[in-house]
């Protein structure tokens, strides 16, 4: 089944370390991004990729950064520089203007 | 499940009563809008879309309305069940959909059966 996968659904990152959250989509889809979600909150862009080898920071871009060296992975590292992480990132894509199709979601917490 | 919304506005509905959610989104530009529904610890889920040269669409046991004057979305969801409690999220797009959307704080719907 075509689809959009997220990985871990759950990740524990230390104080100072550096994160890398997993985003693979196998719809031939053009269009990736990354979306931070807080409890209260609607969701918010960290970036966005429209094209292999091409991306664009989004609002909250700041303590995070991506690839897209693939079609199919928009990998998103949360650096040490992201001062509160802890929240629910969740992955999209789209195969042009419309329809942006969801992963699962993984849930950050710093311990 | 994870909670995706703690302070969120709350809509509670009888089960089989008709529910209507509503968004005021901000950009006057604004050409394409979605609706999401969210359930607990999951990604959103499409529901409708509508384009800015329609007022009204309407799917199954779904109707969207866009009032461009006053800049103000709705979603009605008729016969509502107890499936139906989720956040719901309205999001907006320039271009068509060419640039990123840009998503609303959402509405929780809660059935009470």
């Amino acid at each position: 089944d075509g689809g959009i996968t997220q990985s871990p659904k759950y990740l524990f990152r230390k104080e100072g370390q550096n994160v890398t959250l997993s985003c693979e989509q196998n719809l031939n889809h053009d269009a990736m991004y990354w979306y931070r979600q807080d409890p209260g909150q609607g969701l918010r862009l960290i970036y966005y990729s429209q094209i292999v080898n091409d991306f664009q920071k989004g609002d909250i871009a700041e303590g995070y950064s991506v690839s897209r060296e693939k079609k199919e992975s928009f990998p998103l590292t949360v650096t040490s520089a992201q001062k509160n992480p802890t929240a629910f990132y969740l992955c999209a894509s789209s195969p042009n203007r419309y329809g942006y199709t969801f992963g699962s979601g993984t849930r950050l917490t710093v311990v | 499940g994870e909670s995706v919304g703690l302070h969120l506005p709350t809509l509670s509905v009888q089960e089989g009563d008709n529910s209507i959610i509503n968004c005021a989104y901000s950009n006057s530009a604004s050409d394409y809008f979605i609706w999401y529904k969210q359930e607990s610890g999951k990604g959103p889920q499409f529901i409708i879309d509508i384009r800015s040269n329609m007022d009204k669409r309407q799917g199954q046991r779904v109707t969207v309305l866009l009032n461009k004057t006053v800049k103000h979305l709705s979603l009605q969801i008729a016969a509502t069940q107890p499936g139906d409690s989720a956040v719901y999220f309205c999001a907006e797009t320039v271009n068509s959909g060419n640039t990123p959307l840009v998503f609303g704080k959402g509405t929780r719907l809660s059935v009470i059966a």
